[in-house]
């Protein structure tokens, strides 16, 4: 079975400063992992996706992360945060057949200005 | 633009009354589409799978009688609240993959208020 841990469920930084929202997983399979952003009363919007190539993922919006299969970790960074990134983030894990999305259970980033 | 739809966005209705929500990919077919439910400031909660031809798939938990699933279609799934009560109000959320093992679309979700 999967599982996913996301160890703040609130972040908070300041604008320009650099953002770490972490997550860690359980899989017992190669996992593919995904960050999705769901902005107040919105829909859910995809970040950056591994699935099995490069460890270092970047995605939209400044964002990456990098798996760490020894540390099953897939840790979401940002450089430098900017008002409007303010929003939850989910980190998602797949299950055996990649199709049902195990999520975790959110971090709420707030950026001060 | 949206790959996934949702309709309507937004219900309110009374209860005892039962609500159908439709979920749609516009421009792939999709033979397996998810229904999702998010609490308020809460993380999504896998309902069940719908499976276009055969019967939806339910979680644990999930009345399957109250949360009435129908994928007629490879590009159209509905779920159907029967007899909604007010703790039914939630935001429901359908996604769809393009293919398998890969990106799930989501839709912009169906607000439901049960007064």
């Amino acid at each position: 079975a999967q599982s996913v841990t996301q160890l703040d469920s609130h972040v908070s930084v300041s604008e320009g400063t650099p953002v770490l929202l972490r997550c860690n997983y359980s899989s017992s399979y190669s996992p593919s992992l995904f960050w999705y952003v769901q902005h107040p009363n919105k829909g859910l919007q995809l970040l950056l996706k591994y699935t099995s190539a490069a460890t270092l993922v970047k995605g939209i919006n400044g964002f990456e992360a990098e798996f760490k299969k020894s540390e099953t970790s897939f840790h979401l960074t940002k450089p430098s945060a900017h008002m409007s990134d303010a929003a939850e983030y989910f980190c998602v894990v797949t299950s055996l057949y990649g199709q049902n999305f195990v999520f975790g259970p959110g971090t709420r980033l707030s950026v001060l200005p | 633009g949206a790959v996934v739809s949702q309709h309507p966005s937004r219900v309110i209705c009374k209860s005892g009354t039962s609500v159908k929500i439709e979920c749609r990919s516009l421009d792939f077919q999709a033979t397996t589409m998810f229904w999702y439910r998010q609490f308020p400031k809460k993380s999504l909660m896998l309902m069940a799978t719908s499976n276009e031809g055969s019967k939806a798939t339910y979680e644990q938990g999930v009345e399957k009688d109250k949360f009435l699933i129908n994928h007629a279609s490879l590009t159209l799934s509905t779920l159907t609240v029967t007899s909604a009560h007010p703790e039914d109000s939630s935001f429901y959320i359908c996604s769809a993959p393009r293919a398998a093992g890969g990106e799930q679309y989501f839709g912009p979700g169906t607000r439901l208020t049960v007064t």
